[in-house]
Order: C-alpha cells, then sequence, then structure tokens
C-alpha cells in the first residue's frame, strides 16, 4: 500500500481560498468514502478536520470542506486565517483494515 | 472526555525492542466498536499507520512492518501496548496512539506523541 500523493507545499493570502489535492488508487481514495483530513502545527499531535470525504466533527469551522472525484480528494480551506498555517494529511481507508497516510502538504498563509 | 498519552524510552540502540505504552481515559476497550491504533513520524517527514486493536482483541498490522510489531491491550489498566523488534536509526520518529472510530476510519483522539530515538 503506497502512500498518498499530496503536494508538498500549498499558499495563499489571508482571505483567499486554497485547495489541497490527495492522489491515491482506486484501492483506496477512489474505492472507498473514508478519506479524512488532519490538521498539524508544529510539534503537536494531528487533529480531525474532515472524516468520509466531507463531514465536520463538531468544532471544526465550515471554512473547511473535503470532497472526492474518483481517485482524488481535496481539502478546500476558504476564508484563511493566520492560524491554518500548518502541516495538512490526508488518510484513506485502503481495504483489510489498513489506512494509509498522503506525504503532507504544507500550507502558507502569505 | 477522551484522553491518550504514549510513554516509553526516548532512546532505543540498534537491534533492540521498543516497548511504548498508552494509557488512556475517556472510554474503555471492552466496549463494541472502539479501536486503539499506532501511527509514527519521522522528523519532518509523514505520518504512517503501523497497527490497530480493537475491543474484541482483533489485531491488524502495516504490511511492511508486520513481521517486527506485536499490539495488545490490557483493559484493567485502560493501555495498550505496542512492541517493535530490531529497531533500526530509520525507526527514529515521534510514535503516536491515537482512538480510531472505524466505522468511519477517522482517528478522532490523539496522544501528544512521544519521540524515540534509534541510536548507539
Amino acid at each position: 500500500h503506497s502512500a498518498l500523493t499530496q503536494p508538498p507545499s500549498a499558499s495563499g493570502s489571508p482571505g483567499q481560498s486554497v485547495t489541497i489535492s490527495c492522489t491515491g488508487t482506486s484501492s483506496d481514495v477512489g474505492g472507498y468514502n473514508y478519506v479524512s483530513w488532519y490538521q498539524q502545527h508544529p510539534g503537536k499531535a494531528p487533529k480531525i478536520l474532515i472524516y468520509e470525504v466531507n463531514k465536520r466533527p463538531s468544532g471544526v469551522p465550515d471554512r473547511f470542506s473535503g470532497s472526492k472525484s474518483g481517485n482524488m480528494a481535496s481539502l478546500t480551506v476558504s476564508g484563511l486565517q493566520a492560524e491554518d498555517e500548518a502541516d495538512y494529511y490526508c488518510s484513506s481507508y485502503a481495504g483489510s483494515n489498513i489506512v494509509v497516510f498522503g506525504g503532507g502538504t504544507r500550507l502558507t498563509v502569505l | 472526555q477522551v484522553t491518550l498519552r504514549e510513554s516509553g524510552p526516548a532512546l532505543v540502540k540498534p537491534t533492540e525492542t521498543l516497548r511504548l505504552t498508552c494509557t488512556f481515559s475517556g472510554f474503555s476497550l471492552t466496549n463494541s466498536g472502539m479501536c486503539v491504533s499506532w501511527v509514527r513520524q519521522p522528523p519532518g517527514k509523514a505520518l504512517e499507520w503501523l497497527a490497530r486493536i480493537d475491543w474484541d482483541d482483533d489485531k491488524y498490522y502495516s504490511t511492511p512492518l508486520k513481521t517486527r510489531l506485536t499490539i495488545s491491550k490490557d483493559t484493567s489498566k485502560n493501555q495498550v501496548v505496542l512492541t517493535m523488534t530490531n529497531m533500526d536509526p530509520v525507526d527514529t520518529a515521534t510514535y503516536y496512539c491515537a482512538r480510531e472510530d472505524t466505522a468511519s476510519v477517522v482517528f478522532e483522539h490523539w496522544g501528544p506523541g512521544t519521540l524515540v530515538t534509534v541510536s548507539s
């Protein structure tokens, strides 16, 4: 099970929107609606943002949204704020009770 | 309130066996649907799922690491233990335990992580 592919970096100015992609295969992202997104600030544990492709846990701002098309999932951050600067990881169920993560994307707020 | 905390040695030597303990509260691993996973992150690198143990004692392992990993639980102590044999410098990482919702395949709650360095 190979890692999912994410762009290493993304950036945007405050107030803008940015979309981070997560590309897998038909054996993971494309095969299941179990894509999650996590936000990780430096030195901290990851925090869940999105699960089951587009669901937000309570407490997560609606500026964060998820979607999927085929083998690619996306996380969109709207109305960028300074505190959104962090690393973002996608994950997907890959069958046989295996989870795979993406390589991570560092989001910079300009 | 769900909390998890990892504990174990900060430094191990190459070829040694690592033993990490995840102590949790706010849920019980005797309840149907509960499970705990281990995830690691080498410095400056991505997350990697390692293993999971379920309330019914089913266990699952990362394919490339399955021969080196063992996960177990002690429900009386609310603990999950991960052992990894034959440690190598490439295993240097922060190791996290997390409660996983298997119905949604999401890691809902994470411990703060523990950094393990492998060096002679």
